[in-house]
């Protein structure tokens, strides 16, 4: 069984679009997180969500949108997509928060 | 900012060990130390952590300095898989993974 899950794996899309990413764990953690890691490779985070309430919001564009209707599901909203956008998105859980994270396989989303 | 600083790269014969070292000397007395790997672009995988003493678990050893200011991952017997971009990570108290660059370790055969 896959801990954490993320769909869709590849994401193609034009500028402009609006496209979401889903994020769900099984693991029964309170904690979930998105992540991007751009071209060079540099992992940075998003936001964490625990028990659907929003604790960490980096510098991220409000282009971006996390939504968490459970503590097992954390989904990723982005509007008006930028070549920028291209990179790969990773989920993540723990529990408590700040504990050992479980990450996602990825979303590859590449926006032309 | 990253408060962690490793090697770029290193290289390990298959079968020996790999050290990979990593500094981190503003770290605070109550901030873990965590080591991840990221093998090609798969997410990034939880190999071990630790505060003051050393540690070992089935992937890994974890050696901590006496003054908390450098550790490093100990894998006892590399093998091609263990071929991954290792992370150490601080985790501080705002509970926030902040991610370096991490050292490519290519494991040869």
């Amino acid at each position: 069984d896959t801990a954490v899950s993320q769909t869709p794996k590849y994401l193609v899309t034009q500028m402009g679009n609006d496209k979401s990413i889903k994020c769900e764990q099984n693991l029964g953690h309170d904690t979930m997180y998105w992540y991007k890691q751009d071209s060079k490779k540099f992992l940075k985070i998003m936001f964490s969500y625990n028990n659907k309430e929003l604790i960490i919001n980096e510098t991220v564009p409000n282009r971006f949108s996390p939504k968490s209707p459970d503590k097992a599901h954390l989904n990723l909203h982005i509007n008006s997509l930028e070549l920028g956008d291209s990179a790969v998105y990773f989920c993540a859980s723990s529990q408590p928060t700040g504990e050992t994270q479980y990450f996602g396989p990825g979303t590859r989303l590449l926006v032309l | 900012d990253a408060k962690t600083t490793q090697p770029p790269s290193m290289d390990c014969a298959e079968g020996r060990a790999a050290n990979l070292p990593c500094n981190h000397s503003t770290i605070s007395g109550n901030e873990y130390v965590y080591w991840y790997r990221q093998i090609h672009s798969q997410g990034p995988q939880y190999i071990i952590h630790g505060l003051k003493n050393n540690e070992t678990n089935e992937m890994a050893s974890l050696i901590i300095t006496e003054d908390r200011k450098s550790s490093t991952l100990i894998l006892p017997h590399a093998t091609l898989r263990d071929t991954a971009v290792y992370y150490c990570i601080v985790l501080t108290g705002t509970y926030k993974y902040i991610f370096g660059t991490g050292t490519r370790l290519k494991v040869l055969a």
